[in-house]
């Protein structure tokens, strides 16, 4: 399993829609992808499970969505807090989850 | 309110062994799969284990045989048993949580500990 992020460093002002790619070598079930935020000395949060259902407490200007080998996390207004490195994930067999070399969201 | 706390990370020397507990909380260990996973000092996240419900496990390629994952039901908390331990293996180490299917949350690691950083160096 080989997971794609793109792009590695996204710069961004508050307010703006930030769009973050993941693929995946091969087919993969939606319920499989997961995206995380971590913030640095943080650990990783669950912001999306089943590549397009909100984790519990996630505002709203956080949104899933993708199939087969491609799949998007967008934040259609970016907050303050929002600036992070992102992760998607991918649940399988060998290994059980793999995650993505995660996309940088800085302010510019 | 699901808190988990892992403890037991420090420095050793390559070789050695080094044992890290995560004790739970709003939730029992033994009714949910339970992974370990590893992020190395400026990089990505590494899954390394996992313990099912059932009593299972299972292992990245480049842990198993050396480390080895198990649960105390009794005291609520997870531990990953780590030996022959290499340079490569030095990272904060988080215990995570597998999402409950019943709520359509499972395949996503959905609560995490805040981390013990592993450093193997001499």
């Amino acid at each position: 399993i080989v997971l794609t992020q793109s792009p590695g460093t996204l710069s961004l002002s508050p307010g703006e829609r930030a769009t973050l790619s993941c693929r995946a070598r091969h087919s993969v079930s939606s319920r499989y992808i997961a995206w995380y935020q971590q913030k640095p000395g943080q650990a990783p949060r669950l912001i999306i499970y089943g590549a397009s259902s909100r984790a519990t407490g996630i505002p709203d200007r956080f949104s899933g969505s993708g199939s087969g080998t491609d799949f998007t996390l967008t934040i259609s207004r970016l907050e303050p807090e929002d600036f992070a490195v992102y992760y998607c994930q991918q649940h399988g067999s060998s290994p059980l989850f793999t995650f993505g070399p995660g996309t940088k969201v800085d302010i510019k | 309110e699901v808190q988990l706390v892992e403890s037991g990370g420090g420095l050793i020397q390559p070789g050695g062994s080094l044992g890290l507990s995560c004790a739970a909380s709003g939730f029992t260990v033994r009714s949910n799969h339970m992974s370990w996973v590893r992020q190395a000092p400026g990089k990505g996240l590494e899954w390394v284990s996992v313990i099912y419900t059932g009593g299972g496990t299972f292992y990245a390629d480049s842990v198993r045989g050396r480390f080895t994952i198990s649960r105390d039901n009794s005291k609520n908390t997870l531990s990953l048993q780590m030996n022959s331990l290499r340079p490569e293996d030095s990272a904060v180490y988080y215990c995570a949580r597998e999402g409950d299917c019943a709520y359509g949350s499972c395949y996503s690691l959905e609560s995490w500990g805040q981390g013990t950083l592993v450093t193997v160096s001499s």
